[in-house]
């Protein structure tokens, strides 16, 4: 079956600094990425969608500026969490299409 | 708006137990896509089924089947014979198929926490 790396898959950071998140499609290219944020015990909400080669499409409501998206080739795409706040703090999952969705095994964000 | 209803937010039974999870959900596109995932608590998230709004016929995978009624919105999930390692958080979702080839990112519902006890 496809499958989708995240890295790191927890990080720890102070507030004011900006942590990069990668997902990764390890046996297929994919020309679209999701990334989603998951509140503890809430459900996934799409942030954006990330497409090969050009901008990022934001959900409404995601901060385009705080949370920066880079899909620089087929197989990776970045998040960058810009400036974050403990208010950032989530589970931060990406997802790569094929026929259907796969998803990474996420990254937990903790800002101090 | 697409939006997914699991009105079920946490099921408890005792293991070999059969257990039904619903899911309702809203679309306005004639041509969408419902998915159901397996969340453990390690958080990855397990692709279950993809199932496409011009096939309704049902589907049984081993312990597990689904049930999509387009007359009642609806894409219900049972699971035969419970075992503790089915003890997860379990998602619907939805897509719309807003462009050619594929689907759109996902609208996840609020998820079901099912227990199996032994």
């Amino acid at each position: 079956g496809a499958v989708v790396s995240q890295h790191p898959s927890r990080v720890i950071c102070k507030s004011g600094t900006s942590v990069k998140i990668e997902c990764r499609s390890l046996d297929f290219q994919a020309t679209t990425m999701f990334w989603y944020r998951q509140f503890p015990k809430q459900s996934l909400m799409l942030m954006a969608t990330s497409n090969e080669g050009s901008k990022a499409t934001y959900e409404q409501g995601v901060e385009k500026d705080k949370f920066l998206i880079n899909h620089a080739s087929l197989t990776l795409s970045t998040l960058t969490v810009t400036s974050a706040h403990p208010e950032d703090s989530s589970f931060y999952i990406c997802s790569a299409r094929m026929e259907t969705q796969y998803f990474g095994p996420g990254t937990r964000l903790l800002v101090l | 708006a697409q939006k997914v209803t699991q009105a079920q937010t946490e099921i408890s039974v005792v293991e070999k137990e059969d257990v039904t999870l619903d899911c309702v959900y809203e679309t306005r596109d004639t041509t969408y896509y419902l998915f159901w995932y397996k969340q453990p608590p390690s958080g990855e998230l397990v692709f279950l089924i993809r199932r496409n709004s011009f096939d309704e016929q049902n589907e049984i995978s081993g312990r597990y089947s689904w049930n999509f009624q387009k007359s009642t919105s609806s894409f219900n999930f049972t699971i035969t014979a419970s075992q503790v390692v089915d003890s997860a958080v379990y998602f619907c979702a939805l897509s719309e198929a807003r462009r050619r080839g594929g689907a759109d990112g996902l609208t996840f519902g609020k998820g079901t926490h099912l227990i199996i006890q032994p």
